[in-house]
């Protein structure tokens, strides 16, 4: 079975330019989640939809950041103007979740450097 | 919202020792927990998750324990390994909610 697919898997641009950063979360999953993970603030959890609807982007560093999710099948986060702090590795994780709560299956990441 | 920490945030054994990480979460409601192992440059893996109404689950080496008076869970490592070496998350969810969060992680150095 495929997994969460992620891409690029690396970025390199300059600030100021935009930024997106792809995720198609495993078929069937419906709750879909974007983590920023850093080595000074470890994993933080950026935002998070479930059946396509973000239910809550409180994780959001700033207007800057933007998510969106039009199907089930892909999601996209979008940094504009990017700027060197946002440099870390971006994962999508996805899970099936029902009325008990579900493991988060991770894809492997987006590293992303902004110079 | 939850409130996990983990402790230690490095922890060497030699090959053969055994390992354990615990993690403490502040909501009471949580009811599940999940650890996840991350390789150098690679994805969180899920290795072992356990629910409330269980007190201990193991899976071959790896077991985890909790404790939902005191409000920690315990993750342990036997017959470690050099392919054990990686960094460790404990994650609880935020009462009732989808999400999860997580500790701050775990560097574990398996010593040949």
């Amino acid at each position: 079975d495929a997994g969460v697919i992620q891409s690029p898997r690396h970025e390199v641009t300059e600030m100021g330019q935009e930024v997106t950063l792809r995720c198609k979360p495993i078929s069937g999953h419906n709750s879909l989640f974007w983590y920023r993970q850093t080595m000074m603030r470890g994993l933080e959890l950026l935002i998070y939809f479930n059946n396509n609807v973000p239910i809550d982007d409180s994780g959001m560093p700033e207007d800057r950041f933007s998510a969106k999710m039009p199907n089930a099948s892909f999601s996209t986060l979008k940094i504009q103007p990017s700027e060197p702090r946002d440099s870390a590795v971006y994962f999508c994780a996805s899970s099936l979740s029902g009325t008990l709560q579900a493991p988060q299956h991770f894809g492997d990441g987006t590293r992303l450097s902004i110079l | 919202g939850e409130n996990v920490e983990q402790h230690p945030s490095t922890l060497s054994v030699q090959e053969g020792d055994s390992a354990v990480i615990k993690c403490t979460y502040s909501d009471s409601a949580s009811n599940y927990f999940p650890w996840y192992k991350q390789e150098l440059g690679k994805r969180p893996q899920l290795i072992i998750d356990i629910r409330s109404n269980v007190g201990e689950k193991k899976d071959q080496r790896i077991a985890v324990t909790l404790n939902k008076t005191a409000k920690h869970f315990s993750l342990h490592i036997t017959e470690t390994q050099p392919e054990d070496s990686a960094v460790y998350f404990c994650a609880a969810p935020s009462g009732s909610a989808r999400q999860l969060t997580f500790g701050s992680g775990t560097q574990l150095t398996v010593l040949p």
